[in-house]
């Protein structure tokens, strides 16, 4: 059971590169998000989409630009990284429904010097 | 105020002790609650979810909810060193239709043998 897949797991970049974080869920889920994780500061969202052809912002939206591929995947592009955005980066997805509890991947450790 | 709030730890107890994991949320509209356990380097992992007041139970585990008093916790009975971790409360946006969740920062659990 593959569930999210998320690619790359690691990653360092140089301060004003691009990159583009990807993942995949093959559990049939409309709901996808992308998280951060810092120490000290939980999980904040950064954007959401809750069905296929709609992607919404979340807490903290500012340097990141998000596509919804398709119904399995979502990406998450930093166009010119900053070193406040090294973090680890989460996707999930749910089912539709306020109810619904969401599943993570392993996560993307990126590093911006 | 932040939205969702938990005690930082390390919360301590010996093995075999019940381990007791408190979070409060301010969004009385809220109508679902997740508990889920973070090993350090890993994603989060769902272990419990909850919707009505009062208590359930899921083998070791049991959350309990007081929505009068916007309170949710998690018990752990015959906690094992293999408990410890982070556990991460998270409550749905009762403020919208979305399906988002705000989690709060985490309490860390540690389980002496």
């Amino acid at each position: 059971n593959a569930g999210v897949t998320q690619t790359p797991k690691f990653q360092v970049l140089k301060t004003g590169q691009s990159m583009t974080l990807q993942c995949a869920q093959d559990m049939n889920h409309n709901s996808m998000y992308w998280y951060r994780q810092d120490p000290g500061m939980g999980l904040r969202l950064i954007y959401y989409s809750a069905s296929e052809g709609t992607t919404d912002k979340g807490e903290v939206p500012n340097g990141y630009n998000v596509s919804r591929l398709n119904k399995r995947e979502f990406s998450l592009r930093l166009e010119s990284a900053a070193p406040s955005q090294t973090s680890v980066y989460f996707c999930a997805s749910s089912e539709t429904g306020s109810n619904q509890p969401q599943h993570f991947g392993d996560g993307t450790r990126l590093s911006i010097l | 105020q932040k939205e969702v709030e938990q005690n930082s730890g390390p919360l301590s107890v010996p093995e075999g002790a019940i381990a007791s994991l408190n979070c409060t949320y301010s969004d009385r509209g809220s109508q679902s609650f997740f508990w889920y356990r973070q090993y350090s380097g890993k994603s989060p992992e769902l272990i419990m979810f909850i919707y009505s007041n009062g208590d359930k139970e899921d083998g070791r585990f049991t959350a309990q909810l007081n929505k009068a008093s916007q309170y949710v916790s998690l018990l752990i009975r015959d906690s094992q060193p293999s408990d410890s971790a982070t556990y991460l409360c998270a409550v749905n946006n009762g403020r919208d239709s979305s399906y988002k969740l705000i989690f709060g920062s985490g309490t860390r659990l540690l389980v002496r043998p």
